[in-house]
């Protein structure tokens, strides 16, 4: 059963404009929270995170959204730019189980020029 | 800067044959991992490593098996490939207490 679950497969936005990727969880004991971005032939790569003590992180044009009490977090783009096109996985862990880490079915976002 | 590196990057294998998927990582990371992803499931953990001579089962551990003999290589082994472990293999690896793991570039395994 998939803990982790994006429910949008694929997302196209404009340049310049907001991109918004949504994440469910199921598991209450998840406390932490990441965003990979992977492109075509080549690994994951991270790009931010949460814990669960935090609602909101950012860094530079990306932010991570973390509402706890729906079991759901969201990865906000600003300004999308066509780099951005990749496909975007989160994934979520408990604390002080390996870094076992479940990971969503992803997201592939295109940025239109 | 090699980070992590997956060998081979591509494989066909035939139902019952057996292969050795290497990887190996330059940066000391205590922690190793085995993902695999296939469509529509995103990435499942198969097993892990917290390091040298430690192996752990992950969500889909069935018919792989893992040597972790040196800190810097994580060897995943297919004893009887089966069709069903037709997939993408993914190599990561972790500082101990950082959620940050890096990737490799995958092997793309396919069993006829």
């Amino acid at each position: 059963d998939q803990q982790v679950k994006q429910n949008s497969p694929s997302l196209s936005v404009q340049e310049g404009r907001i991109s918004i990727l949504n994440c469910d969880y199921t598991n209450s004991m998840f406390d932490y929270f990441l965003w990979y971005k992977k492109y075509p032939a080549e690994g994951p790569t991270f790009l931010i995170s949460i814990s669960s003590i935090k609602d909101k992180n950012e860094d530079g044009r990306f932010t991570v959204f973390l509402n706890k009490s729906a079991k759901h977090l969201s990865l906000h783009i600003v300004p999308s730019q066509p780099g951005d096109s990749a496909v975007y996985f989160c994934a979520a862990s408990e604390w002080n189980t390996g870094n076992q880490f479940y990971f969503g079915t992803g997201t592939s976002l295109t940025v239109i020029p | 800067n090699a980070g992590v590196t997956q060998t081979p990057k591509f494989r066909v294998l035939k139902t019952g044959q057996s292969m050795t998927l290497l990887c190996a990582q330059d940066m000391n990371h205590e922690y190793m991992y085995w993902y695999r992803q296939d469509p529509g499931m995103g990435l499942r953990l198969i097993h892990y490593s917290v390091g040298e001579g430690t192996t752990a089962k992950g969500e889909v551990p069935d018919g792989y098996n893992v040597s972790r003999l040196k800190k810097q290589n994580f060897l995943l082994g297919l004893e009887s490939a089966a069709p069903s472990q037709t997939s993408v293999y993914f190599c990561a690896s972790s500082y101990m207490g950082s959620t940050e793991a890096f990737f490799g570039q995958g092997t793309r395994l396919t069993v006829v």
